[in-house]
C-alpha cells in the first residue's frame, strides 16, 4: 500500500509562511488532499490537487506536486495563529473502496 | 444535514467489555470507513464498506467487527475490550473517486468528530 512520510514538527512566526512535506510512494492516486485537525476535533479537508497538476493556488493556500520525486507540500502564506493545528497528506489506497492512507501528521505551531 | 455523526463521544471500558461505535451519514454515501488515531501515528484503516451489505478489512481489523444493513450506518463493535484499543475512533464516508474534478467526485472523505475510548 501507499506510504505517506511528513515531518512531524513546524514551528513558525506569525505572519511568516509554513511549508509542510510529504513523500508517498504510490503514484497512482488521481488525487493528493491536505486535511486539518484542529484539537479535539475530526478532519477537515483543507484542499487537495488533481496529479495531472503541478500546483494549485486557494487564497493562503499554495500545493506543489513534484510526480517524479513523488513530493507534495503545503505552503500557507501569511501564517496566523489560528492556523496551529496537525496537517495531514493523503493519497488513495487503491485496493482499500478508496480509502485514504494518511500521512503521520504534522504538528504546525504558530507563535505570535 | 448533520454530515457524519458519531455516538459516544467518549466511553471508559473495563477490559473484557465489549460496546458499539455508531456512525451515521445522511449524504447518501456509499462508501464508508472506521479509522483509529493514536498519538504520533496518523490515522489506520480499520474496516471500510463500499455499500449496503459489503464490508472489507483494512489494516488493523483485529478486535473489531462491522456492519453495513443501511447506507446511512456503519457501526463498530469492540468484542472483549483490550487496552490496546484506547484511541480515538474516526468514521468517515466518501463518493467514489472521479476524474472530471467535479464537486463530489473527489474521493474527499468526510469525518465524524471522533470518538475517544478509553479501555482500563
Amino acid at each position: 500500500g501507499e506510504d505517506v512520510e511528513q515531518s512531524l514538527f513546524l514551528s513558525v512566526r506569525e505572519g511568516d509562511s509554513s511549508v509542510i512535506n510529504c513523500t508517498y510512494t504510490d503514484s497512482s492516486s488521481t488525487y493528493l488532499y491536505w486535511y486539518k485537525q484542529e484539537p479535539g476535533a475530526g478532519l477537515q479537508l483543507l484542499t487537495y490537487i488533481f496529479s495531472n497538476m503541478d500546483m494549485k493556488q486557494d487564497q493562503r493556500l499554495t500545493v506543489l506536486l513534484n510526480k517524479k520525486d513523488k513530493h507534495l507540500s503545503l505552503r500557507i502564506a501569511d501564517t496566523q495563529t489560528g492556523d496551529s493545528a496537525i496537517y495531514f497528506c493523503a493519497g488513495v489506497e487503491p485496493n482499500s473502496g478508496y480509502a485514504l492512507n494518511f500521512g503521520k501528521g504534522t504538528s504546525l505551531l504558530v507563535t505570535p | 444535514n448533520a454530515g457524519v455523526t458519531q455516538t459516544p463521544k467518549f466511553r471508559i471500558l473495563k477490559i473484557g467489555q465489549s460496546m458499539t461505535l455508531q456512525c451515521a451519514q445522511d449524504m447518501n454515501h456509499n462508501y464508508m470507513y472506521w479509522y483509529r488515531q493514536d498519538p504520533g501515528m496518523g490515522l489506520k484503516l480499520i474496516y471500510y464498506s463500499v455499500g449496503a451489505g459489503i464490508t472489507d478489512k483494512g489494516e488493523v481489523p483485529n478486535g473489531y467487527n462491522v456492519s453495513r444493513s443501511t447506507t446511512e450506518d456503519f457501526p463498530l463493535r469492540l468484542e472483549l475490550a483490550a487496552p490496546s484499543q484506547t484511541s480515538v475512533y474516526f468514521c468517515a464516508s466518501s463518493l467514489p473517486t472521479g476524474t472530471s474534478g467535479r464537486t463530489g467526485e473527489t474521493g474527499e472523505l468526510f469525518f465524524g468528530e471522533g470518538s475517544r475510548l478509553t479501555v482500563l
